[in-house]
């Protein structure tokens, strides 16, 4: 079974413009969240989508948002780049995600997209 | 709010040795799931271990044991027989127990090295 897939892996941008970074989950995995790892803040929660609704969301600014469409695949978009958004970005995903279902899913992560913003 | 700490940035061990990270947590919550992830140059976490708060017995995996002491919400990783392969970042983080999410709050981090 293929693992959690994202794209780009390397992404290099300019203070002020956006960007989309893309997270394909384990297939029949329903939820997926996200992470931003940086060197200063660590790793830190951004958000979690299960069945194409935010279920929980990290204590980010409104310029982090993200989506999941029907297949489970998501994305998330950063508008207005800062130097400060430099960060790896990790994705992770868990089955079966279901609200009150079996209480302990096993997050399986991907290997990331490196941001680099200048 | 939960937290979680690692208080040691840095380890080192000599191969074939045992060694032991730390990791406290705070949390008004009685259930909970406790887990250790190795993040190795290549950047991919990896489950090490995990340990559900409900348990008294500590968690095992092979080489990897956990001991956990609830009452004083510490969560230490003993790495037995260490081997070059270990070398890695390795991260303790939290869970709650809850009918919908998988929220990880992470730990610091503490790097691993395994000295030949």
């Amino acid at each position: 079974k293929a693992g959690v897939t994202q794209t780009p892996r390397y992404l290099i941008k300019t203070r002020g413009q956006q960007v989309t970074l893309s997270c394909s989950p384990i297939s029949g995995h329903r939820s997926v969240s996200w992470y931003q790892q940086t060197p200063g803040q660590g790793l830190q929660f951004l958000f979690e989508y299960f069945s194409e609704t935010q279920r929980n969301k990290g204590n980010f600014p409104g310029r982090f948002s993200g989506r999941q469409f029907s297949n489970s695949r998501s994305e998330m978009n950063v508008s207005t780049l800062e130097l400060g958004d430099s960060a790896l970005y990790l994705c992770a995903s868990s089955f079966p995600g279901l609200a009150g279902g079996a209480p302990y899913n096993e997050q399986f992560f991907g290997p990331g997209t490196r941001l680099t913003v200048l | 709010a939960q937290t979680v700490t690692q208080s040691q940035p840095e380890m080192s061990v000599q191969e074939a040795e045992t060694v032991t990270l730390s990791c406290t947590y705070d949390t008004s919550e009685s259930d909970y799931y406790l887990f250790w992830y190795k993040q190795p140059p290549s950047r991919q976490m990896i489950l090490v271990i995990r340990q559900e708060a409900y348990k008294q017995q500590n968690a095992t995996e092979n080489r990897f044991s956990v001991n956990f002491q609830k009452a004083a919400k510490s969560f230490s990783l003993k790495i037995s027989d260490s081997q070059l392969g270990d070398a890695a970042m390795y991260f303790c983080a939290y869970r709650r127990v809850e009918t919908s999410g998988s929220r990880l709050t992470f730990g610091e981090g503490t790097q691993l090295t395994v000295n030949p």
